[in-house]
């Protein structure tokens, strides 16, 4: 079974400055994809950015970009020049790429983090 | 819709009360998900459809939570009998396919008291 594990409950970054959130995981299969979503105090989940396993290049969306160790397990997210808006729960989740059998998200616990002005 | 639309946004329960939830999909969109989200969690596999079709339900806690998607779009979660246990915020997700991004709304959260 797949696991995601996120060991950073809580964070803070100024505002303007830079925070890595990191994420670990746990499977077997060799085609899968990993996200990173933010879920602000309205509750709705916003993905963030995604990496899909086969691509050895990081994934980058403006502000956002993700360091993806494969060997390791190891899927961290930057957020480069934090504002006030970054803050929220961020939440690492995986996905099987087989499309058959099993197909959902398999979420970590979250971070906590807060921008400060 | 523009989005992915749960109603009622809030629901008090008492405790013994059957509940309904419901999702309103992107329109045109094939698969959606129901997730469990308790306070401080990260949200937890529920159920899964593939338009009216009940793929996966291994995460249903108890035959008391029921899901249905008769038309292969609207999707409503039942809870019978509800109890303390069950309180949480509900998701519902959609994407327009397998392995496409999914599009999450903004939940429900049911308190049972």
């Amino acid at each position: 079974a797949q696991t995601v594990t996120q060991s950073q409950p809580e964070m803070s970054v100024q505002e303007a400055e830079t925070v890595t959130l990191s994420c670990t995981y746990d499977t077997s299969e060799s085609n899968y994809y990993l996200f990173w979503y933010k879920q602000p105090p309205s509750r709705q989940m916003i993905l963030v950015i995604r990496q899909e396993a086969y691509k050895q290049q990081n994934a980058t969306e403006n502000r956002f970009s993700v360091n993806f160790q494969k060997a390791a397990k190891s899927f961290s997210l930057k957020i480069s020049d934090s504002q006030l808006g970054d803050t929220a729960m961020y939440f690492c989740a995986f996905m099987r790429g087989d499309l058959s059998g099993t197909y959902k998200y398999i979420f970590g616990t979250g971070t906590r983090l807060k921008v400060l002005a | 819709g523009a989005g992915v639309s749960q109603s009622p946004r809030y629901k008090v329960a008492k405790r013994g009360q059957d509940v309904a939830l419901r999702c309103d999909p992107i329109s045109g969109h094939v698969s959606l998900f129901w997730y469990q989200q308790a306070l401080g969690q990260g949200p937890e596999f529920l159920t899964y459809f593939q338009n009216e079709a009940q793929l996966d339900k291994s995460g249903l806690p108890s035959d008391r939570f029921f899901a249905e998607r008769p038309e292969g779009s609207v999707s409503t979660l039942k809870i019978q009998r509800t109890q303390q246990e069950d309180s949480a915020v509900y998701l519902c997700a959609s994407s327009l396919r397998r392995n496409t991004e999914a599009f999450f709304g903004q939940g429900t959260r049911l308190t049972v008291v």
